[in-house]
């Protein structure tokens, strides 16, 4: 089993629909959740920071943790052509350490 | 410079040459990481440097791999006798730990194919 399972999509919305992205990761001992964003030809930037459990939003993202289950996801709402791009999560058990990559998923919104 | 920058964007070799990719980190980011993503795959960590500490070489693949890192600066991933599965991009990242948080910002990363 993987550290860190992210479903590859693709997957495709319509603009304006709210869109879920989803990992599982197997280590309890991972504290430090994130999500990055990647745009095609170009490096990860990252989009939402979260340590330990919990929710975070920040504009049109959310991103909840749930530690019990293991379970990682990120929310957009109102979703817009640019945010056509591969999402990855990625977590770490502390800060200075390399990050557990998921494989990223691919979204395209279509206008 | 603004960012993380790596050269060269895109490098086509021969089976069997040695390569060497570059990465300047952002002034003052003490941390420094290599990782590799292979097409449709995530990243792979492959070695991290932290300021004057030994680095964390765990996640180079093979002795082909090696890096260097000169203080807080420049970093260099060398590729020796290359073959077709080392065909990927290769991302640099750099952060600075503050109060237990860090932020690793990437660069553009080197796309490396293998013929």
């Amino acid at each position: 089993q993987k550290e860190v399972e992210q479903d590859p999509g693709p997957l495709s919305v319509p603009e304006g629909a709210i869109v879920s992205l989803n990992c599982t990761y197997s280590n309890s001992a991972f504290q430090y959740f994130m999500w990055y964003r990647q745009y095609s030809r170009k490096g990860p930037e990252l989009l939402m920071y979260t340590y330990s459990s919990g929710n975070k939003e920040d504009g049109r993202f959310t991103a909840q943790v749930d530690k019990s289950s293991k379970y990682i996801s990120l929310f957009i709402r109102d979703s817009q052509p640019s945010d056509s791009a591969t999402y990855l999560c990625a977590t770490s058990h502390q800060a200075g350490t390399a990050l557990i990559f998921g494989k990223g998923t691919t979204l395209s919104v279509s206008s | 410079g603004a960012g993380v920058s790596q050269s060269p964007s895109n490098k086509v070799t021969e089976k069997g040459k040695d390569v060497e990719l570059r990465c300047d980190p952002i002034s003052g980011h003490t941390a420094l990481y290599w990782y590799r993503q292979r097409l449709g795959q995530g990243l792979e960590f492959l070695i991290y440097f932290q300021g004057n500490s030994a680095p964390d070489k765990s996640g180079l693949p093979s002795d082909r791999f090696s890096a260097e890192r000169t203080g807080e600066s420049v970093s260099t991933l060398t590729i020796q006798r290359t073959q077709q599965e080392d065909s990927a991009v290769y991302l640099c990242a750099s952060s600075l730990v503050l109060d237990r948080q860090e932020t690793q910002y990437f660069g553009p990363g080197t796309r490396l194919l293998v013929l």
